[in-house]
């Protein structure tokens, strides 16, 4: 069971859009449609963003969105806030009751 | 509101067991969903531990499996988890969270971490 794969750091202008890869395999984002993605300001808990690849939480933003293609899972940004700038872990279920998380990507609104 | 609150020692000696009480308040415990752990080492990333169904049935990280119990108190609303002979690699913050599932195919699958807790920072030192 490894880590997925996200990018170490990404960064936007306020205003733009930016999307944050998560590659997995077969075995667990290419299974299931269980990727979750949460944000993580500095010092705080993480908080779930995306559920079930493309699902938004009551309260969230609809300037996020998830998506899915093969073995890889995205989280899209639009409309990008100062507020916004946070890590970012993606989750996926990974077959036999187990779950996986990305190696998080720190998002800069510059 | 569901709200978890992680308690216990924030400093643990190495090869020693780490404990850690997870108490549910908004929510109970015997109702349903998974409750789990995940943690998070200094300047790392998040790592799941391990979950608990309601019913105690439990799964655990293959990679730290031999070292991990999680357990359930219904009575109390509260959940815990054991890490045993710990090493400096197990400092972390350790979060506690709620599951929902996701059931399809006859499955049941451990879906996303809606609630969390703060957090609590465990160091293994001597």
């Amino acid at each position: 069971q490894s880590a997925l794969t996200q990018p170490a750091s990404v960064s936007g202008s306020p205003g733009q859009s930016i999307t944050i890869s998560c590659t997995g395999t077969s075995s667990d984002v290419g299974s299931y449609n269980l990727v979750s993605w949460y944000q993580q300001h500095p010092g705080k808990a993480p908080k779930l963003m995306i559920y079930e690849g493309s699902k938004r939480p009551s309260g969230v933003s609809n300037r996020f969105s998830g998506s899915k293609s093969g073995n890889t899972a995205s989280l899209t940004i639009s409309g990008l806030q100062a507020e916004d700038e946070a890590d970012y872990y993606c989750c996926s279920y990974a077959g036999s009751s187990s779950v996986v998380f990305g190696g998080g990507t720190k998002l800069t609104v510059l | 509101q569901v709200q978890l609150q992680e308690s216990g020692p924030g400093l643990v000696k190495p090869s020693e067991t780490l404990s850690l009480t997870c108490a549910v308040s908004g929510y109970s415990i015997s109702s349903g969903y998974y409750w789990g752990w995940i943690r998070q080492p200094p300047g790392k990333g998040l790592e799941w531990i391990g979950s608990i169904y309601h019913s105690g049935s439990t799964y655990y990280n293959p990679s730290l499996k031999s070292r991990v119990t999680i357990s359930v108190d219904t009575s109390k609303n509260q959940f815990s988890l054991k890490l045993s002979s710990v090493t400096a690699a197990d400092t972390a913050v350790y979060y506690c969270a709620r599951s929902p599932y996701y059931y399809g195919s006859g499955s049941y699958y451990i879906d996303y971490f809606d609630y969390w807790g703060q957090g609590t920072l465990v160091t293994v030192s001597s």
